[in-house]
């Protein structure tokens, strides 16, 4: 089946590093993604990652992919306020197009 | 160059009336999707149109539900007889073919039912 599941809350403290988990199901995912959404605006592409690949770096984020567990995480180095949002997980799989499946969302909160 | 576009941002309707929203994709992209945001809760998805493909509807809650594609662009949803529990947020995306490619959001019709 479809499903990808992330916490629904994060919380750190400004300067800290914030790490966002995500599982999923389907063992035919291609790409894995992660999007962010501010207070009021659709979602936004942060990055994402090849399902034959381990790790991705970009600037303060670093994504790792556990394909043998199905396990996505986001690390944000150096978090700041304005990294405040909802993080989706997504999972592109094939369906002869392809389709995107989303988390549910985490919410991260940084404290000042 | 031009984003994915929605509207209205905003709609205010009636229990039991009919509302159309409306998605402009980006041009050249041959995939489209509905999404709808509950209040607290996450993304859930509703209908994915990929070029001339038939339409994957198994998101689409109830058959209130309908959504078309007119010449590979422009998207309509329409709810039929709305009920509360249809108030949401809902989200249009369209991304060019091909596995890598990202989806692009509008900002989404906030649509509250009364």
């Amino acid at each position: 089946g479809e499903d990808v599941e992330q916490s629904l809350f994060l919380s750190v403290r400004e300067g800290d590093s914030s790490v966002i988990n995500c599982t999923y199901t389907d063992s035919s995912s291609t790409y894995l993604y992660w999007y962010k959404q501010e207070p009021g605006a659709g979602l936004q592409l942060l990055t994402y990652i090849f399902s034959n690949m381990d790790m991705k770096q970009d600037q303060r984020l670093t994504v790792l992919l556990n394909k043998k567990d199905k396990h996505l995480s986001l690390r944000i180095a150096d978090t700041q306020t304005g990294d405040s949002a909802i993080y989706f997980c997504a999972e592109s799989i094939d369906t002869g197009g392809f389709k995107t499946i989303f988390g549910a969302g985490t919410r991260l909160f940084v404290k000042a | 160059g031009a984003g994915v576009s929605q509207s209205p941002s905003n709609k205010v309707t009636e229990k039991g009336k009919d509302v159309e929203l409306r998605c402009d994709p980006i041009s050249g992209h041959t995939a489209l999707y509905w999404y709808r945001q509950s209040l607290g809760q996450g993304l859930e998805f509703l209908i994915y149109f990929q070029g001339n493909s038939a339409p994957d509807k198994s998101g689409l809650p109830s058959d209130r539900f309908s959504a078309e594609r007119t010449g590979g662009s422009v998207s309509t949803l329409t709810i039929q007889r709305t009920q509360q529990e249809d108030s949401a947020v809902y989200l249009c995306a369209s991304s060019r073919t091909g596995v890598r490619s990202p989806l692009h959001f509008g900002n989404g019709t906030r649509l509250t039912v009364t």
